[in-house]
């Protein structure tokens, strides 16, 4: 199977500031990767797909990146709206299961 | 608008069997793949199995291998997913989602509640 693993697990932010997220495949998955955010005791909600491509609806303030096995997620000013716990997720055809990275939790500074 | 809608969890007893079920409504169902995906209280998100639009082909995580079953009854626009020989690690909120484009899981449930104990 292959491995998602994010960094950092968890950080701190203010209303404003500009974050990024890193997830590393443990082989590469070309640009097969979706992120997703969750808010406590809600269901997932998906943000981006092939790795930069945003879902329709999702606020131009996020973007990803990357390719292979290093992939980027960056929220250029930080809404309140957007503190929760983001999660990559690779979708590499051939290779399922279809794994999450372990999360990362973005919490008020 | 695209619902989905799961059932079935419960508090139930390590070794026994439960069959969760995710209703469906808002789009044509048949032509979807559903997952399941599962989250332990305070844990991450794990995948744990896929369904085909047709029910053609299955597949499931490593870990829920030979116990869970998935299946879909398309005239009644509903996947099921059977879990067999309960363990405690199985307690979790289990999540159905429809599939988008064959790569990636776009409309949630609210998921449904399972805790495994004696």
């Amino acid at each position: 199977d292959i491995q998602m693993t994010q960094s950092p697990s968890s950080l701190s932010a203010s209303v404003g500031d500009r974050i990024t997220i890193t997830c590393r495949a443990s082989q590469s998955i070309s640009s097969y990767l979706n992120w997703y955010q969750q808010k406590p005791g809600k269901a997932p909600k998906f943000l981006i797909y092939a790795a930069s491509s945003l879902q329709s609806g999702v606020p131009s303030r996020f973007s990803g990146s990357g390719s292979g096995t290093d992939f980027t997620l960056t929220i250029s000013s930080l809404q309140p709206e957007d503190f929760a716990t983001y999660y990559c997720q690779h979708s590499y055809t051939t290779a399922i299961p279809w794994t999450f990275g372990q999360g990362t939790k973005v919490e008020i500074k | 608008q695209v619902q989905l809608v799961e059932s079935g969890g419960g508090v139930v007893q390590p070794g026994t069997s439960l069959r969760l079920s995710c209703a469906a409504s808002g789009f044509t169902f048949s032509n979807y793949d559903i997952h399941w995906v599962r989250q332990a209280p305070g844990k991450g998100l794990e995948w744990v199995a896929i369904i085909s639009y047709d029910g053609s082909y299955k597949h499931y995580a490593d870990s829920v291998k030979g116990r869970f079953t998935i299946s879909r009854d398309n005239s009644k626009n509903t996947v099921f997913l059977q879990i067999n020989s309960l363990r405690a690690e199985d307690t979790a909120v289990y999540y159905c989602a429809q599939d988008w484009r064959k790569m990636a899981l776009d409309y949630w449930g609210q998921g449904t509640l399972v805790t495994v104990s004696s």
